[in-house]
């Protein structure tokens, strides 16, 4: 039982370089999310879906942009890397909108931009 | 959106002891969720909370949904090494990401043996 898969774990990046993170979910949920988490800043929402085929900005989206193509997968595209990207990116997903409902998370992906 | 305090920002305490930590928002919560994140990976859900006044255990861990409903409190009892990790606390965002959740910055936990 998998839960939420990040790919990759690891990558480094020169500026302006672009990428792919990749965001798989196993458990059927119809919500995923992305994050960023930065010292002492916790974690802050870049961009969310509700369904297939929906995506909508968060609370810091700028410079990223995302996919759901598929149910099971999120994707989170940076098309220019910039070193205030440098950060921890988290995935998540929850069965449903409701308020306050749990989410799952990924165990993240490590993004250096240099 | 509204802002989360947590408190204390760190703690390093010996094994053994309990533990405190709360969180406080700048509005109304109807729900309130503590995750812990332990190093390299991803935060887990350890106990969520859906009505003031709720007392909920996880184990060692209780936690309590303030009255107020602007304020939750996570304790750990005889903590033990495992209990290392950053402690956040999360409620519903009221920003126009409805679904999301509002994350405080988090209670990093040290305990020595």
């Amino acid at each position: 039982n998998a839960g939420v898969t990040q790919t990759p774990k690891f990558r480094v990046l020169k500026t302006g370089q672009s990428m792919t993170l990749l965001c798989a979910q196993d458990m059927n949920h119809e919500y995923m999310y992305w994050y960023r988490q930065d010292p002492g800043m916790g974690l802050r929402l870049i961009h969310y879906s509700v369904g297939e085929g929906t995506t909508a900005k968060g609370e810091v989206p700028d410079g990223y942009n995302v996919s759901r193509l598929k149910k099971q997968n999120f994707l989170l595209g940076l098309e220019s890397a910039a070193p205030s990207q440098t950060s921890v990116y988290f995935c998540a997903s929850s069965f449903s909108g409701r308020v306050g409902q749990p989410q799952h998370f990924g165990d993240g992906t490590r993004l250096s931009i240099l | 959106g509204q802002q989360l305090n947590q408190s204390p920002q760190s703690m390093f305490i010996q094994e053994g002891e309990d533990v405190s930590m709360n969180c406080t928002s700048s509005s109304i919560f109807n729900t309130w969720l503590w995750y812990k994140q332990d190093p390299g990976e991803g935060p887990v859900l350890l106990i969520a909370l859906y009505k003031a006044g709720e007392l909920t255990s996880n184990g060692r861990l209780t936690a309590q949904f303030g009255i107020t409903r602007k304020d939750s409190f996570l304790n750990i009892s005889a903590s033990i090494p495992s209990d290392v990790g950053i402690y956040f606390c999360a409620g519903p965002s009221n920003s126009n990401s409805g679904y999301a959740l509002n994350f405080g910055k988090g209670t990093s936990l040290l305990v020595t043996p």
